[in-house]
């Protein structure tokens, strides 16, 4: 049983510069959410996927977006990359609107330069 | 406010010893889950033990227990007998049943001694 998988593992990019981020769901599930943990930090909320819909989104600015494919995989969009967008991005997948459990892929490791 | 507060920014616990993580929370709903979840230094998120806000039993999960005390709003996860393996941050984190998304708290780095 395939688990959550992401892709790609790090990224370089320049400030500046737009990067996608790519995650296919653990098998079985419906809904993707998007994470960005700094250095130190705990992960962050950037916004829930459901039905090819952004269900939530937390408090991050309009250069993050996203899509979610019939498929229930999902991209993360980052435009007009900024230093401080240098992150470990996760993806976390779920069944159901309502669910709790919830379980994170490896991630994408971005660094902004 | 914070919704999920985690003061321990390091941990140290000698092999074969428990140790317990500290987690409070806040929230004025009262349907929420909490959960614990284990990052070693690969990244990936491990789920470890959930606990439901109407569980009137503490949730256990083999080593892990969690020692839930809804009207201190404490959430605090024990790790018996501790493994050099169980190194890792350790992250408590809340979903409200209001929304979506899930709110972590700034993690706890366990560092287990042989």
């Amino acid at each position: 049983d395939a688990g959550v998988t992401q892709s790609p593992t790090h990224l370089i990019k320049t400030r500046g510069q737009q990067v996608t981020l790519r995650c296919s769901p653990k098998s079985g599930h419906d809904t993707v959410s998007w994470y960005q943990q700094a250095l130190g930090q705990g992960p962050q909320f950037i916004f829930q996927y459901y039905e090819e819909e952004e269900r939530q989104r937390g408090n991050f600015p309009d250069r993050f977006s996203g899509h979610q494919f019939p498929n229930y995989s999902s991209e993360l969009n980052v435009n007009a990359l900024l230093l401080g967008d240098s992150a470990l991005y996760l993806c976390a997948s779920s069944f159901g609107r309502t669910t709790y459990e919830q379980y994170f892929g490896p991630g994408t490791r971005l660094t902004v330069t | 406010a914070q919704k999920i507060t985690q003061t321990q920014p390091g941990m140290f616990v000698q092999e074969k010893e428990a140790v317990t993580l500290d987690c409070t929370y806040d929230t004025s709903d009262q349907s929420y889950g909490l959960f614990w979840y284990k990052q070693p230094s690969s990244g990936e998120m491990i789920f470890l033990i959930y606990q439901g806000s109407y569980d009137e039993q503490n949730a256990t999960e083999g080593r892990y227990s969690l020692n839930f005390q809804k009207a201190r709003k404490s959430a605090n996860l024990v790790i018996s007998a501790s493994q050099l393996g169980d190194s890792a941050m350790y992250f408590c984190a809340m979903r409200e049943i209001t929304g979506n998304q899930f709110y972590f708290g700034t993690g706890t780095s366990l560092t287990v001694i042989p």
